[in-house]
């Protein structure tokens, strides 16, 4: 596709429930970032995939938190066990190396 | 985590005025990055500089990569109603991995 593309736009879990969001990048980029944007707040970097490993994931608030990556494409970012403070809009970037970022529209998650 | 200091944190202009706004940091950067934000969408870049004083502009923006590395700032000239938004600066590191700002939220009254 053109842009990066998230999915699900929109997810409402239950408390203690696990979730999985994805990400399509846009086609060739190598790099792939995940943030986090709490309402009214910057986004917060998360983790930073090349090709299909991640050599910074110095971002992830838990161990509750992790991410893959394959094919140098798609990428899934889960949370396990989501407490209320998980509710943010997870942002998905990708880029060519060395390139800014090009940003999807999110994920908009509400942990109830 | 490393935090930008970006500010003014709103402004309520009215159409046709100046806006600016800047961004400082005690870390220096690689790049600095402008981005605006839409509800309910991703940031959308605006303009990207890449060397210590370089000067840019993009239409109406113009924006600029401090000398010390440690700041930025963007001007927005002659606002129109479809400037409102949230802009975010953004430093980068060498692999592209970027710190924000907290947003400046810019309303513009016709």
């Amino acid at each position: 596709g053109a842009g990066v593309s998230q999915s699900p736009s929109n997810k409402v879990t239950e408390k203690g429930k696990d979730v999985e969001l994805r990400c399509d990048p846009i086609s060739g980029h190598t790099a792939l970032y995940w943030y986090r944007q709490r309402l009214g707040q910057g986004l917060e970097f998360l983790i930073y995939f090349q090709g299909n490993s991640a050599p910074d994931k110095s971002g992830l608030p838990s161990d509750r938190f992790s991410a893959e990556r394959t094919g140098e494409s798609v990428s899934t970012l889960t949370i396990q066990r989501t407490q209320q403070e998980d509710s943010a809009v997870y942002l998905c970037a990708s880029s060519l190396t060395g390139s800014p970022l090009h940003f999807g529209n999110g994920t908009r998650l509400t942990v109830t | 985590g490393q935090q930008l200091n970006q500010s003014p944190q709103s402004m309520f202009i009215q159409e046709g005025e100046d806006v600016s706004m800047n961004c400082t940091s005690s870390s220096i950067f690689n790049t600095w990055l402008w981005y605006k934000q839409d509800p309910g969408e991703g940031p959308v870049l605006l303009i990207a500089l890449y060397k210590a004083g370089e000067l840019t502009s993009n239409g109406r923006l113009t924006a600029q990569f401090g000398i010390t590395r440690k700041d930025s700032f963007l001007n927005i000239s002659a606002s129109i109603p479809s400037d409102v938004g949230i802009y975010f600066c953004a430093g980068g590191t060498s692999y592209g991995k970027l710190t924000f700002g907290q947003g400046t939220i810019l309303t513009v009254h016709p």
